[in-house]
């Protein structure tokens, strides 16, 4: 079946600092990625998605680049600021089975001051 | 465009009651999800609905839980004599038609806490 691995948490920076959290998936079909971000006490926030090898989403500086070789969907800041301290979520989409989203366990961050 | 509403936002329910969480999809979306989130864990599929269909049901307990999605009105996920494995952050998402289907939107979620 379907599956995303997300590393684990918490990771914890200094603002201005990069970030990379790493989501690797499995999946039968092709599908469509996608990073969820959730604050605290809310719900998911679409981040950005791709959906064809090679695709790089962007939003509010984050950055993932949909690589079908290593099966996998990174996701990057150049400079993480205190505000962007959330979960956040690697899903997978494939319309040709469930149309359901499959999740990552989350990863936690914390950016300090 | 307001975007997906969910009522309540916290529910207290004692063991044996029954608890109805509904959802407002966006405007002009007409695909509807629901997902649970328990403590630490990421989000877990379990129906997706249209207009009054039930799509895929496959990541609902097989008992106690429904959903519906009335051709006017909210979606309803129903947990009939819920117990105390039911707490949790139950969500629903929606989604537009067309090329934009793989979009699904969140909303704020419902916490169930079952004492």
């Amino acid at each position: 079946g379907d599956s995303v691995t997300q590393m684990e948490g918490p990771v914890t920076l200094s603002e201005e600092a990069f970030l990379t959290i790493n989501c690797t998936y499995t999946a039968t079909g092709y599908p469509s990625l996608f990073w969820y971000v959730q604050y605290p006490g809310e719900g998911l926030q679409l981040l950005l998605k791709a959906t064809k090898a090679d695709d790089k989403g962007s939003n509010k500086g984050f950055e993932a680049t949909y690589r079908k070789e290593t099966t996998s969907f990174h996701l990057e800041k150049g400079s993480v600021q205190v505000s962007d301290s959330a979960v956040y979520f690697c899903a997978l989409l494939t319309l040709t089975g469930r149309r359901a989203l499959t999740f990552g366990s989350g990863t936690r961050l914390q950016v300090q001051p | 465009n307001a975007g997906v509403m969910q009522n309540p936002r916290h529910l207290v329910r004692r063991r044996g009651q029954e608890a109805r969480l509904r959802c407002s999809p966006m405007k002009g979306h007409s695909h509807v999800y629901w997902y649970r989130q328990l403590p630490e864990e990421g989000l877990k599929f379990m129906v997706y609905l249209q207009k009054e269909n039930i799509i895929d049901e496959s990541g609902m307990p097989k008992e106690r839980f429904s959903a519906e999605f009335p051709k006017e009105g909210p979606s309803i996920l129903r947990i009939q004599q819920v117990v105390r494995g039911d707490s949790a952050a139950y969500f629903c998402a929606s989604s537009p038609t067309g090329e934009r289907v793989k979009e699904q939107y969140f909303g704020p979620g419902t916490r169930l806490t079952v004492t």
